[in-house]
């Protein structure tokens, strides 16, 4: 079965670095991949998408990559602040006709320090 | 535009007690789906509708029903609780072929049976 995974234990960064979380999948071909952010007691976000012909994607501070060869994402987040930390969630995508449906990740814990 | 609303945001039932939540969107989205999302386990799909009068069963729809009888509203009914029911429930969003937008959530329901 498909499974995708991401780190469940919580990383800890300095203010100012650069965070990097990981997803990793199997048995899975995504035409999409998409990254959102959750903060406690709230839904989740959406930020970022990126498909399966794109290597990278920028919007302001987060850059994600897309190596469907090592079925692999990674999300950076470039002089991270406190205000980032958040839990991170990426969720795997394609397009049928019943909807442009997602399957996500357990998400990872982002605690930034100042 | 409020997005995404769920009601009722906490509820405590008895085993064997039924109980409906509602979403509510007024983004004139064609897709909604109900989550379930549960520590180390992440967001599981219960059911999703791509239209009105239409609805699926997602990965994990046992105990569960819907109805979609207005394209703004999506029901999740639960006819006998069960504590292994217990969780926060989301409802999600989205418009048709429009991925690059991702999901709108709404806030959650947190659903306690004892």
């Amino acid at each position: 079965s498909q499974k995708i995974e991401q780190n469940s234990e919580a990383l800890n960064i300095q203010e100012g670095k650069t965070a990097t979380l990981t997803c990793n999948y199997t048995n899975y071909s995504p035409a999409y991949l998409q990254w959102y952010r959750q903060d406690p007691g709230r839904g989740p976000v959406f930020l970022l998408l990126i498909r399966e012909n794109e290597k990278e994607k920028r919007k302001e501070r987060l850059k994600v990559t897309f190596d469907t060869t090592l079925k692999q994402s990674l999300f950076h987040i470039t002089a991270s602040q406190p205000a980032d930390s958040a839990t991170y969630l990426c969720a795997l995508g394609r397009f049928n006709n019943a909807g442009n449906m997602l399957t996500f990740g357990g998400g990872t814990r982002l605690m930034v320090k100042p | 535009n409020a997005g995404v609303t769920q009601t009722p945001k906490f509820r405590v039932l008895k085993t064997g007690q039924s109980m409906t939540l509602l979403c509510a969107q007024d983004m004139n989205h064609e897709y909604m789906y109900w989550y379930r999302q549960d520590p180390g386990m992440g967001l599981r799909l219960i059911h999703y509708s791509v239209g009105e009068g239409t609805t699926a069963k997602g990965e994990v729809p046992d105990g569960y029903n819907v109805s979609r009888l207005k394209k703004q509203n999506f029901l999740l009914g639960l006819e006998s609780a069960a504590p292994s029911q217990t969780s926060v429930y989301f409802c999600a969003s989205s418009d048709r072929g429009r991925a690059n937008y991702g999901y709108t959530f709404g806030s959650g329901t947190r659903l306690t049976v004892v």
